[in-house]
């Protein structure tokens, strides 16, 4: 059964840097796309990005230029890495396996974004 | 992007009684290796969304066969043959087709 464990500050202040891992277990991260997920206090489900251990990665173009993704295998983990963040990024944020049919899912991080 | 619209916002339903949730596409959802990536999610309160039906109509392990999907094209629907308690939450449709990948708005069922 495969698990994801999320892990990472829930609270950054605005500017810095938003960092989160999701550590997997029962899968190895070289065996399919990971994906990250947030949603907004009360609002749905938007899309940050994937990536794949051979370095292919996808961002939203709406968040493009703050997100980085990484992956390291020796570890069985990925991260998620989004900068100059504002009060609009407070939000769950989710790891997820693969893409386009996104499952199972982590446990969920809420970050809030506040000086 | 995708938009994809569902409806009805909430859902107030008798236990027993059947449910529909319908989605649509701003596009249409054929990927070019002939799938159609489309999903249904249930979240739970306090809970992680869980995949449900994957490709339109594929049941994942352990959804009970009360849950099913249907539709093609750009109009989709989720069917609870009959709620259960365990059923109240948020419902997502999702396109894995076209990126960036959308979801929708999310379904409140809840039992009357």
């Amino acid at each position: 059964q495969v698990h994801l464990q999320q892990s990472g500050p829930g609270l950054v202040k605005p500017s810095e840097t938003l960092s989160l891992t999701c550590t997997v277990s029962g899968a190895s991260v070289s065996s399919y796309y990971w994906s990250w997920i947030r949603q907004p206090p009360g609002k749905g489900l938007e899309w940050i990005g994937y990536i794949y251990h051979s370095g292919d990665t996808k961002q939203n173009p709406s968040l493009k230029s703050r997100v980085t993704l990484s992956i390291d295998t020796s570890k069985n983990q990925f991260s998620l890495k989004m900068n100059s963040v504002t009060a609009a990024d407070t939000a769950v944020y989710y790891c997820a396996r693969t893409t386009r049919e996104p499952g199972p899912w982590g446990q969920g991080t809420l970050v809030t974004v506040s000086s | 992007d995708v938009v994809m619209t569902q409806s009805p916002l909430s859902l107030p339903v008798t236990l027993g009684q059947p449910a529909s949730i319908s989605c649509r596409s701003s596009q249409g959802l054929v990927y070019s290796d002939g799938n159609t990536y489309l999903n249904w999610f249930q979240q739970r309160p306090g809970q992680s969304p869980r995949r449900l039906i994957y490709r339109v109509s594929n049941r994942d392990s352990g959804v009970p066969d009360r849950f099913s999907g249907s539709g093609s094209g750009t109009d989709f629907t989720l069917q609870i043959s009959r709620v259960e308690a365990e059923d109240v939450g948020v419902y997502y449709c999702m396109q894995g087709t076209h990126w960036p990948f959308t979801f929708g708005g999310g379904t409140k069922v809840e039992i009357k």
